[in-house]
């Protein structure tokens, strides 16, 4: 079968740094995608790993390591803004597959 | 940029009722998909589509099903509403896979059924 682990729940301070574990279960991987919600709205795509290693993209990293099937959402300079939920989402190989998402992972920032 | 509308951001129906729900993405995207979301369960596939007249079951379809007739509208169809649908459901749309993997997803439509 196939399926994803992150958190449910993770709470972190305005400014710090914060990481969202994700560990997948699956044949056919591809890449790991991340997306954003916050409340009320649209998931919103973040960042995507094919390769080994690490993706930055400003305040937000991701990385992956398929040895491991294990990837991560690194958020600095943590603002309040940032609480959200985080889903990842597995890509798989050939055809029109579509994503796979796992249940998310609600951030909340704290004064 | 790209943009996924959705006809209704809340809808209030009654048990046993046909209800529609319209996607229409302006990007001439191939893929399209509907989800729920429910809490604590994630975003669940019910149904997507590749191209024009062409659909695939997701992971929970019972009691739902698609139409597209034009390749930027994708409707999804509750067939006689059950209050175990109430849900939030999100359509997206993407790009052949192998030229892009991200998703674009609408606002959502927030239904109740009563």
């Amino acid at each position: 079968g196939q399926s994803l682990e992150q958190p449910s729940e993770v709470t972190a301070v305005e400014g710090a740094i914060v990481q969202i574990n994700c560990t997948y279960q699956t044949s056919g991987f591809y890449g790991l995608s991340w997306y954003q919600q916050h409340d009320g709205g649209a998931p919103t795509f973040l960042s995507y790993n094919a390769l080994d290693g690490l993706e930055e993209t400003g305040r937000f990293s991701s990385f992956l390591s398929r040895s491991d099937s294990y990837g991560y959402l690194l958020l600095q300079e943590l603002q309040m803004k940032d609480s959200a939920s985080y889903f990842c989402a597995f890509v798989m190989m050939g055809g029109n597959t579509p994503l796979v998402f796992g249940k998310g992972t609600r951030l909340s920032v704290i004064a | 940029d790209v943009k996924v509308t959705q006809s209704s951001r809340y809808l209030v129906k009654r048990t046993g009722e046909k209800v529609f729900l319209e996607c229409v993405q302006d990007m001439d995207h191939e893929n399209m998909f509907w989800y729920r979301q429910d809490p604590g369960l994630g975003l669940r596939l019910i149904y997507f589509s590749y191209d024009v007249k062409m659909k695939e079951k997701g992971d929970i379809p019972e009691g739902y099903s698609v139409s597209r007739e034009k390749k930027e509208r994708f409707s999804l169809i509750l067939e006689s509403a059950s209050t175990n649908q109430t849900s939030m459901y999100l359509c997206a749309s993407s790009l052949r896979p192998g030229v892009e993997k991200t998703q674009y997803f609408g606002p959502g439509t927030r239904l109740l059924v009563l």
